[in-house]
């Protein structure tokens, strides 16, 4: 079965640019995050989807970030636009349904490193 | 609010001996836990979880870990620690029931490196 799978895996833009990232979640799972991990740190939520209802952005920066998850599959998230203080790592991760609470860990991708110059 | 703590950046173990990686939580309502793994350069990789039933769960590459519920810990446990299992370690947490509306917002402690040397 594959995995959660994130591109691209690295990229480098200056700043003021716009830049998107891809995520393709584990097949059947309805839960879908994602967190930006700086360095050193532990992973920090951006965003949380239930299929395409984004039922948790409070810590998403709305002014330059925004994510879509049409049809409840894969999604996207663009900044636009980028800062120095963007850099980090962008980690997407689904699960399955809460209501299967047997089933709720968390499957991350590999992650996006972004790099604003 | 829901937090996770782990009170110490980094541990160093010889390879051989037990290991362990403290984790303390604050959640209101049962606490779904969690450990992730990460290696340079990779994502999160699951390693074990309590949801409910035996407070000692065990989970890949022969961790385990205990859940406290009166100490609202969770430390990380491995009985012979190898050289392979140095690598970046995070503990998670979520509120359990979907009837306290706590959802599936899963938050993550800052991180414990651990090194284990020959």
């Amino acid at each position: 079965e594959a995995g959660v799978v994130q591109s691209p895996r690295y990229k480098i833009i200056e700043k003021k640019q716009p830049v998107a990232f891809w995520c393709n979640p584990i097949s059947g799972h309805n839960t879908l995050y994602w967190y930006r991990q700086n360095l050193g740190q532990g992973p920090e939520l951006l965003i949380r989807y239930e299929n395409e209802e984004a039922v948790d952005d409070s810590q998403l920066p709305k002014d330059r970030f925004s994510a879509e998850r049409l049809k409840g599959v894969d999604s996207t998230l663009k900044i636009q636009p980028a800062e120095l203080g963007d850099s980090a790592v962008y980690l997407c991760a689904s699960s399955l349904d809460p209501i299967w609470e047997q089933n709720t860990e968390a499957f991350f991708g590999q992650g996006t490193r972004l790099t604003v110059v | 609010a829901q937090s996770v703590a782990q009170p110490e950046d980094q541990v160093n173990v010889a390879e051989g001996n037990p290991l362990t990686v403290k984790c303390t939580y604050s959640v209101s309502g049962n606490p779904y836990l969690f450990w992730y793994v990460q290696y340079p350069n990779r994502g999160l990789q699951f390693l074990l979880k309590y949801i409910t039933g035996d407070n000692l769960v065990k989970g890949s590459y022969g961790f385990e870990a205990e859940f406290n519920k009166s100490q609202t810990s969770f430390h990380l446990k491995k009985p012979s620690a190898l050289v392979s299992d140095s690598a970046l370690y995070f503990c998670a947490v979520r509120v359990g029931a979907i009837l306290t509306g706590g959802g599936n917002k899963l938050t993550f402690g800052t991180g414990t490196q651990l090194k284990v040397e020959l």
